[in-house]
Formats: structure tokens, C-alpha cells, sequence
């Protein structure tokens, strides 16, 4: 069984350029998440898509952060423009539900803004 | 809002010595699950505690979810340097279904 695939694993940037990331989770999972993981942090979510409608967003910063899941399968996340804290590694996570099953973890996108 | 401390953040050992390692809050949290994360991947999931006082054990790793459902330890015996990378936990809110991870445990094992 094939596992989340992300994509690119690394990109580098300036500031208040933009940039995407891609994300395939694993076949039949519903629920997709995105994750911020900043250096010597833990992973902090930035939304969470049930199929392909918005479960959680509270944690996105709106003001330059986007996310779609248009049809229910492959999720993009967008920075634009993009500041210098944002240089973290962005976790792509699925699961089967949002009951709390396990989530299967992508091997991350490690973004630096210089 | 609901936070997950871990404890201690960093630990070296050598192999063949024993540890724990801790989280706690102040929240009750539903569930708690602990992932293992090695560099340039993502965390990996080893277990999921739901009921107060619950421990299980995956091979030489010992889980236990507190009795009130706010804190959790892991207990590795005998460590291998295998076991090195960062240990996260992460709780479920109660009558939710926002995950929340704590900052992890980065653990070093020498041989």
C-alpha cells in the first residue's frame, strides 16, 4: 500500500515570494491534514479537511495561508507572500476518519525563507 | 486551550539502560496517542491509550495513560540505538476531534 506522498520535499524562497505544496494521501482515507513543524516543535495543525470540506482551520493564518481539497482525493497548501517564520516542515497526514484512527504521516516538505 | 508537556526535551543515553519519558497537561483529553519521529520523515504512530490507568506494552516500549486521563508515560527498557529519534505525544480534546501535539522528546541512544 502506497503511502502520503508530498511534494517537493525541499524548497528554498525569499521572502514575500509564494509557494505550494503538494500533498496524495493514502486511497479511501477521508480525512486529510496539514501540519507546521517548526524546529525542536511539535506538529502544530493548520486544517483539516473531512472528504473535501473544512473540518478545522482555526490554527491557518488566513491573511496568507490556503488550502484546497477540491475533489476529496489530493490537497494543495499555499503561502503567499511568504515571511521568514514560516521556514518549517509541512507534514501531510491522512486517515481513515476523523474518529481518531491512526494518522499516517507523509515524509514532509521543508520549506526555508530566506 | 488545551497544551501537552513533554518531559525531559532532550536525553542521551547508552545502550542497554532504561528510560521514561513524560506528558502531561491539565486538560482531560479522551485519548492519547504516542508517535515516533526519525529525521527527514514523519512521526510514526506506536500506540493509542483511551481508558484511565490503561497500559500496553509493544515489545521493550511500556505505555500508561494516567488515571485521570491528563498525563502519560512511556517506559523503554533495555534501549537500543534503534529507539533514537523524537517521541511526540498527542491528545484528542474531549468531546472533539482536534489532535493536539506536544513539542516531543528527542532521544539519543549511543552503542
Amino acid at each position: 500500500e502506497a503511502g502520503v506522498a508530498q511534494s517537493p520535499r525541499y524548497k528554498i524562497i525569499e521572502k514575500r515570494q509564494s509557494v505550494a505544496f503538494w500533498c496524495n494521501p493514502i486511497s479511501g482515507h477521508a480525512t486529510l491534514y496539514w501540519y507546521q513543524q517548526i524546529l525542536g516543535q511539535g506538529p502544530k495543525l493548520l486544517i483539516q479537511f473531512q472528504n473535501n470540506g473544512v473540518v478545522d482551520d482555526s490554527q491557518l493564518p488566513k491573511d496568507r495561508f490556503s488550502a484546497e481539497r477540491l475533489k476529496g482525493v489530493d490537497s494543495t497548501l499555499k503561502i503567499q507572500p511568504a515571511k521568514l517564520e514560516d521556514s518549517a516542515v509541512y507534514l501531510c497526514a491522512s486517515s481513515l476518519g476523523d474518529l481518531f484512527n491512526e494518522q499516517f504521516f507523509g515524509p514532509g516538505t521543508r520549506l526555508t525563507v530566506l | 486551550t488545551q497544551l501537552l508537556e513533554q518531559s525531559p526535551q532532550f536525553l542521551s543515553i547508552q545502550e542497554g539502560e532504561n528510560l521514561t519519558v513524560y506528558c502531561n497537561s491539565s486538560s482531560v483529553f479522551s485519548s492519547l496517542q504516542w508517535y515516533r519521529q526519525e529525521p527527514g520523515e514523519g512521526p510514526v504512530l506506536l500506540v493509542t491509550v483511551v481508558t484511565g490507568g490503561e497500559v500496553k506494552k509493544l515489545k521493550r516500549l511500556t505505555f500508561q495513560f494516567g488515571d485521570a486521563r491528563k498525563d502519560s508515560s512511556l517506559h523503554i527498557t533495555a534501549a537500543q540505538p534503534g529507539d533514537t529519534g523524537l517521541y511526540l505525544c498527542a491528545g484528542r480534546n474531549t468531546g472533539g476531534f482536534k489532535t493536539i501535539f506536544g513539542a516531543g522528546t528527542r532521544l539519543f541512544v549511543k552503542a
